[in-house]
């Protein structure tokens, strides 16, 4: 087991564009997590998944932010009309559900929009 | 609604000296407590956690934490730090029941010197 895998480790994008990024859970990992965190700050929750489903999304995920999760296996998060203030770390982690032992974090996807 | 406060946010120690990274946290449910290690441009790693049980917990690298529940507190320990300790270090809650998503706090940065 490689652990969790996120793509891209860092993207650059001009204000206005539309950026995907690909989270890949650890295999037997029924939860997965994305979380936003900008410089200096703890990471804030975003969303989260069990299976496909997708049971709560937090108020600072704005109509420009969509994530999914088909078949339960890997996750995507897409931002549309980028703005300067989505540059941030992008975390996704994943566990088991209703474990107790804590998250398996990905080493995030840094985002910068110029 | 849980929430965390790391109050210092660096903390300069010289090497082979004690540590202390101070967490308190607010929450009117049961919660489960945690540290994350954050090295730069890394995802975070599991130090510790307090599920129940005995209020001293020991982690990963030395490390071990203190639950102490009257005054709402998760506070870090190390007795001999190393330079290799040098990191962001970030105390999380999550609530007993449902979801397990984790709020965070914003983090003390621990610089560790010769």
């Amino acid at each position: 087991d490689t652990g969790v895998s996120q793509n891209p480790r860092h993207k650059i994008t001009k204000r206005g564009q539309n950026v995907t990024f690909r989270c890949d859970p650890i295999s037997e990992h029924n939860r997965l997590y994305w979380y936003r965190q900008t410089l200096g700050q703890g990471p804030e929750f975003l969303t989260y998944f069990q299976n496909e489903a997708q049971l709560e999304k937090s108020r600072l995920l704005s109509d420009r932010f969509s994530a999914e999760r088909p078949k339960g296996s890997f996750s995507t998060l897409e931002i549309q009309r980028t703005e300067q203030g989505d540059s941030a770390m992008y975390l996704c982690a994943s566990s088991l559900a209703a474990t107790t032992s804590g998250y398996t974090f990905g080493s995030g996807t840094r985002l910068t929009v110029v | 609604a849980q929430s965390v406060t790391q109050l210092d946010s660096q903390v300069p120690v010289f090497e082979e000296a004690p540590v202390e990274l101070r967490c308190n946290y607010s929450s009117s449910v049961s919660v489960y407590l945690f540290w994350y290690v954050q090295y730069p441009n890394q995802g975070l790693q599991l130090l510790l956690k307090y599920l129940s049980g005995s209020t001293l917990v020991k982690g990963i690298n030395g490390f071990e934490a203190e639950f102490n529940k009257s005054q709402t507190s998760f506070h870090l320990r190390k007795p001999s730090v190393h330079i290799s300790d040098t990191a962001e270090y970030f105390c999380a809650v999550s609530a007993t029941g449902g979801g397990n998503k984790l709020t965070f706090g914003t983090g003390t940065q621990l610089k560790v010197e010769l």
